[in-house]
């Protein structure tokens, strides 16, 4: 137990439907970030909120929308996937304030897109 | 982001030391060195990380080169639940949030 929960852990939907994945920390941190693991390959950035701001998109594709309403919470809202969308999503957090801290994940989100 | 290099795997017999390599020769001198692991079927983990000094801790060792360029973490008796993929980073505070970004890491299996 990290402290970051994610939910759902399994998620099935298909390539119309409309989903969100939630992501919560009570640790005091107030950055959080969004990655993407797809099958044999590295863990992708995909979004950073520190304080609440986005501070990076790292030209995500709009069908993944996330969403920071406070500095506990992030929502990672998915519209119209596609196949290849289909990955695990973690979630992670940390302190902002330098390089000397360490970043705690969720278990994440296996997403399968049909 | 200054990029690291690990082997793609290696392997450890149980009960053994393991030492798992990183090079890092394009790293800054305001870098951090961070370890992370990931289990099967589970986020990252958090292993250990430092500066220029070695450090310690109830998981591993670090073991920084004097000129930054490699590091080598130190598992001192490897069990079966080690297996995992040990991910070295760079960490700075050049980019927002000190973002991780995360390389191939290495693979460790650890023979019984």
């Amino acid at each position: 137990e990290t402290g970051v929960t994610q939910t759902p852990r399994h998620l099935v939907m298909g390539m119309t439907n409309k989903k969100s994945l939630k992501c919560e920390q009570h640790l005091g941190h107030n950055a959080m970030y969004w990655y993407k693991q797809s099958a044999k390959k590295p863990l992708e950035l995909m979004f950073v909120y520190s304080l609440e701001e986005r501070v990076e998109n790292n030209s995500v594709p709009s069908r993944f929308s996330p969403e920071c309403p406070n500095s506990s919470h992030l929502f990672l809202h998915l519209h119209t996937l596609q196949p290849e969308d289909s990955a695990l999503y973690l979630c992670a957090s940390s302190h902002p304030d330098g390089p000397n801290t360490e970043a705690f994940f969720g278990q994440g989100t296996r997403l399968t897109v049909v | 982001d200054a990029k690291t290099t690990q082997p793609n795997s290696m392997e450890s017999n149980e009960e053994e030391p393991v030492h798992l390599p990183c090079n890092h020769s394009t790293i800054s001198g305001t870098d951090y060195i961070h370890w992370y692991r990931q289990l099967p079927s589970q986020g990252p983990e958090y292993v250990i990380h430092g500066l220029t000094s070695n450090v310690n801790n109830r998981m591993a060792s670090l073991a920084i080169a004097e000129d930054r360029k490699s590091s080598t973490l130190i598992l001192h008796r490897a069990t079966l639940r080690d297996a995992a993929v040990y991910y070295c980073i760079l960490r700075d505070d050049q980019t927002g949030a000190n973002n991780l970004f995360f390389g191939t890491g290495t693979r460790l299996t650890v023979i019984p």
